[in-house]
């Protein structure tokens, strides 16, 4: 079984603070993907990395930088949290040669 | 205009019912189709996963595409208490890695 996992369920900063969202999976895949999950809004993707140290922009990345310096480890960096950065935030990661993606349990923040 | 359109819902039903639940979708660069169901405070799971128009059936549930329409749908048979989530829909195309999801349909199975 795929396994991803994040390093926090639950996460409670204060604006301005620097906040670091770590995913780590086990299976070898080459795409790792930070999306965060908004009611009403769906998901929405941040960044995504195809390899160690490539990184590509999602929809929104304002507000946010991405880091993959081991191919197993993607980490979300929120420079100076804001308070609409509030939100359900999830890793997943997928195969090169498929579409399927796997997730982690995501992590919930909440900016203060 | 939204890429994919999914009416959140909430969708009750009792228990034993057929569910059906829907999505549209305006790109037509859209090949590969999947449906993950999503627990209260977890993180969505992959249920159903498609690339070609017509039907796919993994025990109680039934996906069903059409490109001509753009529409995709899930099927639920004999609904429990346990299928109780949210369904989100997601869609591929080429030249984009990541999905785009709809906005998710809370499903509630009264027993």
């Amino acid at each position: 079984d795929v396994k991803v996992t994040q390093s926090s369920r639950y996460l409670v900063k204060r604006t301005g603070e620097k906040v670091f969202l770590e995913c780590v999976q086990d299976m070898d895949h080459e795409n790792m993907f930070w999306y965060r999950q908004d009611p009403g809004l769906g998901l929405r993707l941040i960044y995504f990395s195809y390899d160690v140290k490539m990184k590509e922009k999602g929809d929104i990345p304002e507000g946010y930088s991405v880091s993959r310096e081991k191919k197993e480890r993607f980490s979300l960096i929120l420079e100076s949290a804001s308070t609409n950065q509030t939100s359900m935030y999830l890793c997943a990661t997928m195969p090169g040669q498929t579409d399927t993606q796997y997730f982690g349990p995501g992590t919930r923040l909440t900016v203060l | 205009q939204k890429e994919v359109e999914q009416d959140p819902g909430p969708l009750s039903v009792p228990e034993g019912a057929i569910v059906s639940l829907n999505c549209t979708y305006s790109n037509s660069a859209f090949q590969y189709f999947m449906w993950y169901r999503q627990y209260s405070r977890k993180g969505p799971e992959l249920l159903m996963y498609t690339y070609s128009s017509g039907n796919k059936e993994d025990g109680r549930f039934t996906a069903q595409v059409d490109k001509s329409s753009k529409y995709i749908s899930l099927f639920i048979r004999d609904s429990q208490p346990s299928d109780s989530a949210t369904y989100l829909c997601a869609m591929a195309g080429t030249g984009r890695r990541a999905l785009t999801f709809g906005s998710g349909t809370r499903l509630q199975v009264q027993p």
